[in-house]
């Protein structure tokens, strides 16, 4: 089955630098990519996501990019703000599995003010 | 439009016991996902409903955990007996039938806590 390695586990930035989290998958027949944020407590809430037509995507200061030749993926927050604290997921699906999401173990960010 | 609700938010049992959790996704979302959340870790499937019918519970501990979604509509999740391994958020998810992969969309999870 997929499997999902997610890195780094923690991240710590400055307010208003920039943060990169980096994932690799394993079944290249996986073909949607979806990270999803979950603040202590809370439900994991999606953020983005991308298809494997694509090579990047971007909304706002988020960005993923993917690369299916090296099975990686990543996301990519600009300016960051105390309120981009939280865990981030990534996780990839194959379409024949129908939808079954594998995710990642998950990146602790903590944005310094 | 209303969120996937889930209930008990919290529960604690001791080990042995059997504890059931309730799940009611969005409307009109045809598959239903529940997940298990160890502290520290990502979600891990348990099972996948597509209306009242199983897609995969290749993940599901069957000698304790089993769930049932009679109607197509809400689902119920139970183990028994649990184990202290079980202590866990178990999160609910649904998402609509369309073509391709769609988005899922999670419930606020109940915590379980295994005495």
């Amino acid at each position: 089955g997929e499997n999902v390695e997610q890195h780094p586990s923690t991240l710590s930035v400055q307010e208003g630098d920039s943060a990169v989290i980096k994932c690799t998958y394993s079944d290249s027949a996986s073909n949607y990519f979806p990270w999803y944020k979950q603040e202590l407590g809370k439900r994991p809430q999606l953020i983005i996501d991308i298809r494997s037509n694509v090579g990047e995507k971007k909304d706002q200061r988020i960005a993923v990019t993917l690369n299916k030749t090296a099975k990686h993926f990543s996301l990519h927050i600009t300016e960051t703000q105390p309120e981009d604290s939280a865990v981030y997921f990534c996780a990839a699906s194959p379409e024949a599995a129908g939808n079954k999401l594998t995710f990642g173990g998950g990146t602790r960010v903590l944005v310094k003010p | 439009e209303a969120g996937v609700a889930q209930s008990p938010r919290y529960k604690i049992i001791e080990k042995r016991q059997s504890v059931a959790f309730w799940c009611n996704p969005i409307s009109g979302h045809a598959t239903l996902y529940w997940y298990q959340q160890i502290l520290g870790q990502g979600p891990k499937l348990l099972i996948q409903f597509q209306n009242n019918g199983v897609v995969d519970d290749s993940q599901l501990p069957k000698d304790r955990f089993s769930a049932e979604r009679l109607k197509g509509v809400d689902s119920t999740l139970k183990i028994q007996p649990a184990k202290l391994e079980d202590s866990a958020v178990y999160l609910c998810a649904s998402s609509p039938l369309t073509g391709g992969p769609n988005t899922q969309y999670f419930g606020p999870g109940t915590r379980l806590t295994v005495l």
